[in-house]
């Protein structure tokens, strides 16, 4: 079972930001949080991860609270291509089983004009 | 560009019919990955593989087979034993199985049983 609560779907302005949360109360110490997308009928593409301390790429940026329970995915400024299922995801740090990606639902971001 | 190349995109098989799925990456991963996707669901973990003539089995194996002789190449065998094997079919490809190793997905086949 996935272990993030997304909620199902969102609307976003085109050009505002896009503020996706995600919860992950049962986190642990050595789990990463990550987020993919996927836009319809291709491979999922990955967008950001951290552990502890925020971070920022060129797509986006990766806020997560000081308890770790819960993160935001920020979209700066979102576009009509930006519309996909955004699936947040708690990786385990070592390999293995523990280090497989689990999947939940998502939450799909519609970005309109 | 290196990346992972899934074939075919699109495939038609007949009940009783086995099938294999290619997944090939030039990224030099160690780690290859296989999932499954059914319509509106996530993704689900079929079979990873760490290392070449190395493989495990994730959550729904069952069905499935797999077989790691070069490093570049993971194929998937959908047997006649999967009783729903519709669906769409996701490889992926990471540096390494640790957490901080990202996957990188190709862009799937989806097999469709007549």
């Amino acid at each position: 079972d996935a272990k993030t609560t997304q909620p199902p779907s969102m609307d976003c302005a085109e050009g505002r930001a896009a503020n996706l949360p995600c919860n992950h109360s049962t986190i642990s110490g050595n789990e990463y949080v990550y987020w993919y997308r996927q836009i319809h009928s291709q491979g999922p593409q990955y967008i950001i991860h951290g552990l502890k301390n925020n971070e920022t790429n060129e797509m986006a940026s990766l806020i997560i609270t000081e308890d770790r329970k819960s993160s935001t995915l920020i979209l700066p400024h979102a576009t009509l291509r930006d519309t996909a299922v955004y699936y947040c995801i708690v990786r385990g740090f070592y390999g293995g089983s523990q280090g497989n990606l689990i999947f939940g639902k998502g939450t799909k971001l519609s970005v309109k004009p | 560009d290196g990346g992972i190349t899934q074939s075919p995109k699109y495939l038609f098989r007949k009940e009783g019919q086995n099938v294999t799925l290619s997944c090939e990456q030039n990224l030099n991963h160690d780690a290859m990955y296989w999932y499954r996707q059914d319509p509106g669901q996530g993704l689900r973990l079929i079979y990873y593989s760490q290392i070449v003539n190395d493989f495990q089995k994730g959550d729904i194996a069952e069905g499935y087979s797999v077989s790691r002789e070069k490093k570049e190449s993971f194929p998937l065998t959908v047997t006649s034993a999967q009783k729903n094997p519709t669906a769409f079919y996701l490889c992926a490809s990471s540096p390494g199985l640790a957490g901080a190793n990202v996957l990188t997905f190709g862009a799937g086949s989806r097999l469709t049983v007549l």
